[in-house]
């Protein structure tokens, strides 16, 4: 167990409207990472952060912003929802020191209507 | 443009088989090559790769990078229904944040 919790685990919400999700973590970690996955592409990387306030793009950041304002949180918000926005958001986060692979919480299903 | 890109999307088999996903990489600044199995939520770590022809191995699983021609193999032997899960290749690039390149994943099903 990663201590990785993401929230809400489900949400359907209409084209439009502002929406944010929540990763929270319980180990410190310095990087988190917010990835979404659709069929098809496996995840893509969205947005990633390496330390409070310190946060950069990734490959599909387009219409995402992400704030982390704690080392604990890391939110991700879709300013305005579109359906192409409709997926499966992952937030993983990395220990730090030597060969560590990333870790994954359980996801949010979004549903754009 | 980094590109992961695995064989056979899907795949299935009967239990008992022996099977092996392909993973071919186009990756600048390559660090590692990680395998995660995913079945209904979170992708889990099964192996990281670092060096060219060293296999990792756990139970029934192993895995095995050739940093030449640029791919890795991820063989399951003895399959179990408990197999059955969406297989994710992933490269890590260098740099600070240390980011990872999925492919699409591989679809294993298992049939007893």
């Amino acid at each position: 167990d990663a201590g990785i919790t993401q929230s809400p685990r489900h949400k359907v919400t209409e084209t439009g409207t502002p929406v944010t999700l929540r990763c929270h973590q319980t180990e410190n970690h310095r990087y988190m990472y917010w990835y979404r996955q659709d069929p098809g592409h496996g995840l893509r990387l969205i947005h990633y952060s390496y330390g409070v306030k310190d946060t950069d793009k990734g490959e599909v950041s387009d219409g995402y912003s992400v704030s982390r304002s704690k080392t604990e949180d890391f939110l991700l918000t879709l300013e305005s929802a579109t359906s192409s926005q409709t997926s499966v958001y992952f937030c993983a986060i990395r220990p730090q020191g030597g060969n560590q692979p990333q870790h994954f919480g359980d996801g949010t299903r979004l549903s754009i209507l | 443009e980094d590109k992961v890109v695995q064989s056979p999307l899907s795949l299935v088999v009967h239990e008992g088989d022996t099977v092996t996903l392909n993973c071919s990489y186009e990756v600048t600044n390559f660090r590692s090559l990680l395998w995660y199995k995913q079945e209904k939520k979170a992708p889990t770590f099964l192996f990281m790769l670092t060096s060219s022809g060293i296999e990792k191995k756990s139970g029934r699983l192993s895995s095995i990078l050739d940093k030449k021609e640029l791919f890795s193999i991820l063989n399951i032997t003895a399959t179990q229904t408990g197999d059955s899960a969406v297989y994710l290749c992933a490269v890590e690039t260098r740099g600070g944040a240390q980011k990872l390149v999925f492919g699409q994943g591989t679809r294993l099903t298992i049939n007893p």
